[in-house]
């Protein structure tokens, strides 16, 4: 089956700077890439998502890249503010398990003013 | 657009008794529907996948006799946690695919269950 490792666990940077977070999948017929921000005790929502006939995706401060070879793909959120202080969580879906996620272990991102 | 609830938000019951988790698509049809189990500070676990009109497809580990799922209508699914004891207690989470909508899962905003 699938297997979804996400690094790191816990990222703190200073407001303005750049945060990246990582996942790395095994399955090669891994075809959807979404990434979602869970804030404590909400539900998690969709920020950005990335199908596997694309390498880069952009949407103004997060982007999410894409590397089928080496089977990873990364989170960038430039810029950042307090407000996207939250736990991220990336996931994977395979063709032959349409619909169904696999997520990683998530990041707890922290954003000090 | 893409909206989903869960009623109840939070449950508190007594060791033994059954509850009963409601997730509905507001504004959308969704034909799939899945149920995710989230301790604290954990990620999501899948325990199974609901289908309108059939039965659900469970997770390996997941007892299907205990998490009770029902989906009778392309806008409701139901989980029930039958006789629940403590260590049922966590957060628990569904989402939905829109009917023709593509991979995007829409999520409800959780169940908080604590089970004395």
């Amino acid at each position: 089956g699938e297997n979804v490792e996400q690094h790191p666990s816990t990222l703190s940077v200073q407001e303005g700077d750049s945060a990246v977070i990582k996942c790395t999948y095994s399955d090669s017929a891994s075809n959807y890439f979404p990434w979602y921000k869970q804030e404590l005790g909400k539900r998690p929502q969709l920020i950005i998502d990335i199908r596997s006939n694309v390498g880069e995706k952009k949407d103004q401060r997060i982007a999410v890249t894409l590397n089928k070879t080496a089977k990873h793909f990364s989170l960038h959120i430039t810029e950042t503010q307090p407000e996207d202080s939250a736990v991220y969580f990336c996931a994977v879906m395979t063709t032959d398990s349409w619909g169904k996620l696999q997520f990683g272990a998530g990041t707890q991102v922290v954003v000090t003013p | 657009g893409a909206v989903v609830s869960q009623h109840p938000s939070r449950v508190i019951c007594k060791s033994g008794t059954s509850v009963k988790i409601e997730c509905r698509s507001l504004d959308f049809q969704a034909t799939t529907m899945f149920w995710y189990r989230q301790f604290p500070k954990k990620s999501l676990m899948l325990m199974a996948t609901s289908n309108e009109g059939s039965k659900a497809t469970y997770e390996q580990g997941v007892e299907k006799d205990k998490f009770l799922i029902n989906h009778a209508s392309l806008t409701l699914s139901t989980l029930t946690v039958t006789s629940a004891h403590p260590e049922d207690s966590s957060f628990y989470i569904c989402s939905a695919l829109r009917l023709a909508g593509g991979e995007t899962q829409y999520f409800g905003p959780g169940t908080r269950l604590l089970v004395l």
